[in-house]
């Protein structure tokens, strides 16, 4: 359904990392620059990393993103209650020549 | 600081139309675009289109094309998105946010439009 397609899910223990991983087409990861977003429930999404796989300020070194071929991770180390969210990856897709969202995934701190 | 302040709740019946605005602030208007984006109840996150308020260009998403007008006022600091011939999926939450031009970083984001389709 999704252009990105996300694992819907995905959860671990405080303390413990995690990744979350989006894979896409040639036409969209594999060509261009991949963003991840968080959205903590009941507000607007948050920039998490930008387009240079960097952290915006403000967001801990504890997440980062990496990109390889079709597909881009968002690792979590060192988990807290706090990071309890849904994650998006997003980019830009060639041949739709729109803004694409992964379908996004529900981290739950065990 | 950034400010991106949204016009409040709406709740529309089927077929009519909504228009959803934005005021910006902490900043200069014209040197970032504004996207639209929206979220049905549980659901991910889906881009409408965005506009440059330097230069008006506008770029929407083919799934509303026919049915989303992006437009924004610069001596106001304001970008509206208009949709019309609205339907029961239309029931979303509508975010604006601020892009940085030539990415997809979004890095300042409105609070939130919630628009209800009702008869």
């Amino acid at each position: 359904q999704f252009v990105l397609t996300q694992p819907p899910s995905a959860s671990g223990t405080p303390g413990q990392r995690v990744t979350i991983s989006c894979s896409g087409t040639s036409s969209n990861i594999g060509n261009n620059l991949v963003v991840w977003y968080q959205q903590l429930p009941g507000t607007a999404p948050k920039l998490l990393i930008h387009s240079k796989n960097e952290r915006p300020s403000g967001v801990p070194d504890r997440f980062s993103g990496s990109k390889s071929g079709t597909s881009a991770s968002l690792a979590i180390t060192g988990l807290q209650s706090g990071d309890e969210a849904a994650y998006y990856c997003a980019t830009w897709d060639d041949s739709l020549k729109e803004v694409i969202f992964g379908g996004g995934t529900q981290l739950t701190v065990l | 600081q950034v400010q991106l302040v949204q016009s409040g709740p709406e709740v529309k019946k089927p077929g009519a139309s909504v228009k959803v605005s934005c005021k910006a602030s902490g900043y200069t208007f014209t040197s970032y675009g504004i996207w639209w984006v929206r979220q049905a109840p549980g659901q991910s996150l889906e881009w409408m289109g965005w506009i440059h308020p330097g230069n008006g260009y506008t770029k929407h998403s083919e799934k509303f094309q026919g049915r989303v007008t992006i437009t924004r006022d610069t001596f106001a600091s304001t970008a509206y998105m208009e949709l019309s011939s609205l339907t029961y999926e239309d029931t979303a939450m509508y975010y604006c946010s601020r892009i940085i031009l030539s990415t997809v970083d979004s890095d300042y984001w409105g609070q939130g439009t919630l628009v209800t389709v009702s008869s």
